[in-house]
């Protein structure tokens, strides 16, 4: 049974880098012909997509948030990562991992169970 | 940018029919999917390309669309489906995968 967990600190500062793992266990990242990604909801919000990475490195990110994220993979670890620069209040949200399946629509299937990240000094 | 959008709630009784639309200019050409999300917890997978359910799912949940308007149908309706439903799919060019704004069911 595929397990996601996102692991990482749960304060950071304003102007700060916010920087989650997420370790995949039973599914291994390299093998398996799927996408893996981010998704966080901001408290009381609704879900809003960050972006994908293929284990070789492709990777895709929404067009409001690109310039300040990087999502990477370690297949050595198999878990893959989010970088998220320059973080605001705004950036306060639950963070999810997920798996997403290599369609047209690149849907999430699988997620993690979500951190909390607040942004505050 | 491409937005998909959707009640912000449904009321049903027990044993009813809900019914969550999900409104978006590219749907005629891409799917659509919907989530469950349950107080404090992950979402899941309901529905899949439109109208498939993932194994597991109860009967009851369905989908389909109809130009460009996805709907997500429970039939009988139970208090156990309480939660917030989000509709997801992408814009025509697939740059952006994109969520509703959720819908939050009540039933009782």
């Amino acid at each position: 049974h595929l397990q996601l967990q996102e692991s990482g600190p749960g304060l950071v500062r304003p102007s700060e880098t916010l920087s989650l793992t997420c370790n995949v266990s039973t599914d291994s990242i390299s093998t398996s012909n799927y996408y893996w990604g981010w998704i966080r909801q901001p408290p009381g919000k609704g879900l809003q997509w960050i972006g994908n990475v293929y284990y070789r490195g492709v990777t895709h990110y929404n067009p409001s948030l690109k310039s300040r994220v990087t999502i990477s993979v370690d297949t050595s670890k198999n878990q893959f990562s989010l970088r998220l620069t320059s973080v605001t209040a705004a950036d306060t949200a639950v963070y999810y991992c997920a798996r997403l399946v290599p369609t047209g629509e690149e849907f999430p299937d699988f997620w993690g169970q979500g951190t909390l990240v607040t942004v505050s000094s | 940018s491409y937005e998909l959008t959707q009640p912000p709630s449904v009321s049903v009784s027990p044993g009813q029919t809900a019914r969550i639309t999900c409104s978006g200019d590219a749907l005629p050409k891409k799917y659509a999917y919907w989530y469950q999300q349950k107080s404090g917890q992950a979402p899941e997978l309901v529905i899949y390309e439109d109208n498939k359910r993932p194994s597991g799912i109860p009967e009851r949940f369905s989908g389909s669309t109809a130009g460009t308007r996805a709907t997500l149908t429970i039939s009988g309706a139970q208090v156990e489906d309480e939660a917030d439903y989000y509709c997801f799919s992408t814009d025509s060019s697939n740059d952006v995968l994109v969520f509703g704004g959720g819908t939050k069911l009540t039933v009782l």
